[in-house]
């Protein structure tokens, strides 16, 4: 049973640190989406890639966000430096471009804690 | 801009209680329509889609029919079973190119047996 997978599921970080969350998307899957999932905001979308170019990072503060594929096996979503705004639940979520189906597969999420 | 409004919650039913959990959409264009399910501590889950107006999707018992002359999606299912609380997202894409996903807030739905 093919899963979008997450690491880590918990981080807990004190104010001004680097955070790095790993996703790696379902064998075969050309696109990947990051997501965040805050009790005031909702779920929004954050930037999304497909064959590991970035299409929409609108979402994402260019300050200190920043969101890579280095290869087709892993996205990578960085914080430098941290707040305690930054705290939420990151998502990543894959799909294939052009199966009938239109889905996105959602990882179990990072839950953030910025101290 | 695109965008979904669903039904606050919580919504608290008994077990075989009739669950409707209203949808409604602003896009412009023909927009897919999905509802996801998240249970505590998961990530979301597809339960049904509807890529044009008048199909019916279905799941688990679970069944929501695109209206475009009323632009909603409303989710519904006959007889909930406690297996069935947790938090339900309408969202809607652009067409079929797989693109973004535009999430309503979630409405949290609790059954007690």
């Amino acid at each position: 049973d093919a899963r979008v997978t997450q690491t880590p599921r918990h981080k807990v970080t004190e104010m001004g640190q680097e955070v790095t969350m790993r996703c790696q998307p379902i064998l075969g899957h050309n696109t990947v989406f990051w997501y965040r999932q805050t009790m005031m905001q909702g779920l929004e979308l954050l930037a999304y890639f497909r064959n590991r170019a970035p299409l929409d990072d609108s979402g994402m503060p260019k300050d200190r966000f920043s969101a890579e594929m280095p290869d087709a096996t892993l996205a990578t979503l960085k914080i430098q430096p941290s707040e305690p705004r930054d705290s939420a639940v990151y998502f990543c979520a894959s799909g294939l471009l052009g199966e009938s189906t239109d889905t996105q597969y959602f990882g179990p999420g990072t839950r953030l804690t910025v101290l | 801009g695109d965008s979904v409004t669903q039904m606050e919650g919580p919504v608290t039913l008994s077990e075989e209680a009739f669950l409707t959990i209203n949808c409604t959409y602003t896009a412009t264009g023909y927009p897919s329509l999905f509802w996801y399910v998240q249970y505590p501590g998961e990530g979301l889950q597809l339960l049904l889609k509807a890529t044009k107006a008048d199909d019916k999707g279905s799941n688990k018992g679970f069944e929501a029919t695109y209206r475009k002359e009323t632009t909603s999606f409303h989710l519904e299912k006959g007889s909930v079973q406690v297996s069935d609380s947790a938090v339900y997202f309408c969202a809607l894409s652009r067409g079929s190119t797989l693109g973004r996903l535009y999430f309503g807030r979630g409405t949290q739905l609790t059954v007690w047996p």
